[in-house]
């Protein structure tokens, strides 16, 4: 079955600073990669998400890109800021279902101020 | 439009009891998807409901089951807890639950087996 590894685990930047996220999938037949972001207490929001039709989407600061030959797609968040503090998962999913997706193990983002 | 909601938020519980949790929808909504969260497994795929039937299953054991009402609500019931079972439980909604449709997750229910 579909595999997703998620690094790093644990991230810390500077206020301002761009933070990047990586991961990679093993199902090759995987063409739907949503990110989400869990702040404390809270469920998992998406945030962004791309298909395998496209190579990149960008929404203000944040961008995802996606490398089907390679199996692999990162998240980059530029010019952050404290609200951006929470654990970012990433997904693949390529089920008739919205709900049969497999998640990464998540990357703790801290922002330093 | 409220989000969707999860009750209890917290429960604490003892080995071998059973355990229920509600999820209530967004307005709307017709599809709902339970989720196990642990720091050791990560964001896990229990299963989901779409008109009052199952549609789809993880790979959990048969002690955790779940039905939905006519009204979209849904509830799952784990039946002989373990030390295990202490989670993030979360439940998400979608319209009609097809493919790439955006999720919407409720807070969870933080439950804790002694």
């Amino acid at each position: 079955g579909e595999n997703v590894e998620q690094h790093p685990s644990t991230l810390s930047v500077q206020e301002g600073d761009s933070a990047v996220i990586k991961c990679t999938y093993s199902d090759s037949a995987s063409n739907y990669f949503p990110w989400y972001k869990q702040e404390l207490g809270k469920g998992p929001q998406l945030i962004i998400d791309i298909r395998s039709n496209v190579g990149e989407k960008k929404d203000q600061r944040i961008a995802v890109t996606l490398n089907k030959t390679a199996k692999h797609f990162s998240l980059h968040i530029t010019e952050t800021q404290p609200e951006d503090s929470a654990v970012y998962f990433c997904a693949a999913s390529y089920h008739s279902s919205a709900s049969k997706i497999i998640f990464g193990s998540g990357t703790r983002l801290s922002i330093r101020p | 439009k409220a989000g969707v909601t999860q009750t209890p938020r917290y429960l604490i519980k003892t080995r071998g009891q059973q355990v229920t949790l509600s999820c209530s929808p967004i307005s709307g909504h017709r599809s709902v998807s339970w989720y196990q969260q642990t720091p050791g497994q990560g964001l896990q795929f229990l299963f989901e409901y779409f008109s009052e039937t199952q549609r789809n299953k993880g790979n959990f054991p048969g002690r955790f089951s779940g039905r939905q009402f006519s009204n979209s609500r849904s509830e799952m019931n784990v039946s002989t807890l373990e030390l295990g079972d202490s989670a993030l439980y979360l439940c998400a909604s979608s319209l009609v639950g097809q493919y790439q449709e955006t999720q919407y997750f409720g807070p969870g229910t933080r439950l804790l087996v002694l």
